[in-house]
């Protein structure tokens, strides 16, 4: 069956330094791939996305990469703040399926001062 | 309003107790999601909305599960006849159009005792 996961279920860094946190998914009909962050008693905030036409894309200190040959995802913080320290999703949709998007378990992304 | 809201913030309900969570989504955001997420676990896909339809509720547990979105705007999850394992976070999503990021709401934290 379909499946989406991330490699590590936590990760600690300095604060200052880059993140990478990454995603496997099985679904090679997945097309559209979004990474959220969810603090403690909220729910997940997007992040950025990527669509499958594309590998590489860039936001605010972010960027995701997207290698679709062994299906692999990943989310690069740069420069990582406290504030950045939350569960960090993976999820992924089929453009034949409008409705339902595919979330990993999340990795705990922990920034020490 | 800027963002989802969701109500009860929290709910506890005896085992078989009938339980109704509202989600109040973005003004104009055509598609409306509920998600259930369990402690420590990515949120699971129940059932999405385009405008007032129902478009897919393949993620409904079972048939005490019931969405509705009768003028497309306010959504309903009804969970019928509680029982323990339905205890989780149900989150509301909503977003302009399927294939973009979406706006969660905090989420209602549902125990069944």
């Amino acid at each position: 069956g379909e499946s989406v996961g991330l490699h590590l279920p936590t990760l600690s860094v300095q604060e200052g330094d880059n993140s990478i946190i990454n995603c496997a998914y099985s679904n090679s009909a997945s097309d559209y791939f979004i990474w959220y962050k969810q603090e403690s008693g909220k729910g997940p905030q997007f992040i950025i996305d990527i669509r499958s036409n594309m590998d590489k894309r860039q936001g605010q200190r972010v960027t995701v990469l997207l290698n679709k040959t062994v299906k692999h995802l990943s989310l690069q913080i740069a420069a990582t703040q406290p504030g950045d320290s939350a569960v960090y999703f993976c999820a992924e949709k089929e453009c034949t399926n409008a409705g339902k998007s595919t979330f990993g378990d999340g990795t705990t992304l922990t920034v020490k001062p | 309003g800027a963002g989802v809201s969701q109500s009860p913030r929290y709910k506890v309900a005896k085992r078989g107790q009938d339980v109704a969570l509202r989600c109040d989504p973005i003004s104009g955001h055509v598609s409306l999601f509920w998600y259930q997420q369990a402690l420590g676990q990515g949120p699971e896909f129940l059932t999405y909305f385009q405008n007032e339809a129902q478009l897919d509720k393949s993620g409904l547990p079972s048939d005490r599960f019931f969405a509705e979105r009768p003028e497309g705007s306010v959504s309903t999850l009804k969970i019928q006849r509680t029982q323990q394992e339905d205890s989780a976070v149900y989150l509301c999503a909503s977003s302009f159009s399927s294939f973009e990021g979406y706006t969660f709401g905090s989420g209602t934290r549902l125990t069944v005792v």
